[in-house]
């Protein structure tokens, strides 16, 4: 059974530019979750994707969109980054309903 | 929406005593409640995970208590070793999202 991994690692982006990060759910996962976690906080929810559709979504701006592929992968893009926008960003795979597996995460630094 | 809250924000205790972290959430319709462990770096690992249906639940050196009336719950670490030392996330779900507290620092003396 694979892990959730993400790619990629880190990311530098100025101000204004596009980024898309990915993340590979586990094996027999069908949902998946995108986390912001900016320094010495805890994650905020972006959103979910169950099946390919979002699934619920947090309090984040239209700039921050998704997609789920057929076999469940997924991409988190952010259109005209922000300053603010320098974060970790996790995902996480799960069944529906189960527990959440988390990725490394992806350490994005706007400049 | 839901709100959770999670104190205290830092803990220091004793190699060999005990912690205890607690949450209180907002959404009486939240049923599940997760304990996340956070180490430097590293991604959040789930510890211990209680469903509403449950009042305790024990793993170990790991207990969870769940006060539904109340909206709170708690995380209970026994006999702490060096290795706890970490950052302790509480969350609740809430129309299929997690609620995630802002996690407690807890620092395990020698």
């Amino acid at each position: 059974e694979t892990g959730v991994t993400q790619s990629p690692t880190h990311l530098i982006k100025t101000r204004g530019q596009q980024v898309t990060l990915r993340c590979s759910s586990q094996s027999g996962h069908n949902t998946v979750s995108w986390y912001q976690q900016a320094l010495g906080q805890g994650p905020q929810f972006i959103f979910q994707y169950y099946r390919e559709e979002e699934n619920g979504r947090g309090n984040f701006p239209p700039r921050f969109s998704g997609l789920q592929f057929p076999n469940y992968s997924s991409e988190l893009n952010v259109n005209a980054l922000e300053l603010d926008d320098s974060a970790l960003y996790l995902c996480a795979s799960s069944r529906f309903t189960g527990e959440q597996f988390f990725g490394p995460g992806t350490r994005l630094t706007v400049l | 929406g839901e709100n959770v809250e999670q104190h205290p924000s830092t803990l220091s205790v004793q190699e060999g005593d005990s912690a205890v972290i607690k949450c209180t959430y907002s959404d009486s319709a939240s049923n599940y409640f997760p304990w996340y462990k956070q180490e430097l770096g590293k991604r959040p690992q789930l510890i211990i995970d209680i469903r509403s249906n449950v009042g305790e639940k024990k793993d170990q050196r790991i207990a969870v208590t769940l006060n539904k009336t109340a909206k709170h719950f708690s995380l209970h670490i026994t006999e702490t070793q060096p290795e706890d030392s970490a950052v302790y996330f509480c969350a609740a779900d809430s129309n299929y999202q997690l609620i995630w507290g802002a996690g407690t620092k807890l620092i395990i003396k020698p």
